[in-house]
């Protein structure tokens, strides 16, 4: 079954600087992986998602993530964190099967600090 | 440009009352979901959809029901509010592709008192 595990459930950052975001995953069969973004009392947006055409996906708002197969993660970074970057953070997984279904993570909640 | 719209924003229920959040989509997607996010429990899935017609349970279905009768809506119905059931509730949808993500609504939160 495949299942999503995001280290560090609070993490804080000083605005400018790197910020990293941990996800490790689960698959028995080639992953779809997903980094999706939360904001006070709003629904979840996508940040980006990997599909297997490269492993380095760039997506929203500066945000990047690597899936690294050797090491199962697909960890997401930023090189300069910005007071707007101050949300919730959610990795997820496609579950095969029917319905394509996603499993999430617990969420890392970010913290910009000036 | 309204996407996934649910409505009421913010409910309170007594223990006992039933209730249906409304989830309605624009983007002709086929898939529909519901989840529940409790806190530092991330989402978890209730229910989902494959289209007009077809439901299935997910992961924490107790204590709710599901309709799926066009493809732009799709109901979720408490009959019996218990304190349990205190949480943000968010609806989804996706195109059929395994590649394609979710796009969710702004949620509906309720509490149970």
């Amino acid at each position: 079954a495949q299942s999503v595990t995001q280290l560090g459930s609070h993490v804080s950052v000083s605005e400018g600087a790197l910020v990293l975001l941990r996800c490790n995953y689960s698959s028995s069969v080639p992953p779809y992986l997903f980094w999706y973004v939360q904001y006070p009392n709003q629904g979840l947006q996508l940040l980006l998602k990997y599909t297997s055409a490269a492993t380095l996906v760039k997506g929203i708002n500066g945000f990047e993530a690597e899936f690294k197969k050797s090491e199962t993660s697909f960890h997401l970074t930023k090189p300069s964190a910005h007071m707007s970057d101050a949300a919730e953070y959610f990795c997820a997984v496609r579950i095969t099967g029917g319905g394509n279904k996603l499993t999430f993570g617990t969420g890392t909640q970010l913290k910009v600090e000036l | 440009n309204a996407g996934v719209t649910q409505t009421p924003k913010f409910r309170i229920l007594k223990i006992g009352q039933s209730m249906t959040l409304q989830c309605t989509q624009d983007m002709n997607h086929n898939y529909m979901y519901w989840y529940r996010q409790d806190p530092g429990m991330g989402l978890k899935l209730i229910y989902y959809s494959v289209g007009a017609g077809i439901t299935d349970k997910g992961e924490v279905p107790n204590g709710y029901n599901v309709s799926r009768s066009t493809t732009e809506d799709f109901p979720l119905r408490l009959e019996l509010a218990a304190p349990s059931q205190t949480s943000v509730y968010f609806c989804a949808s996706s195109h059929g592709e395994l590649n394609q993500p979710q796009h969710f609504g702004d949620g509906t939160r309720l509490s149970i008192l």
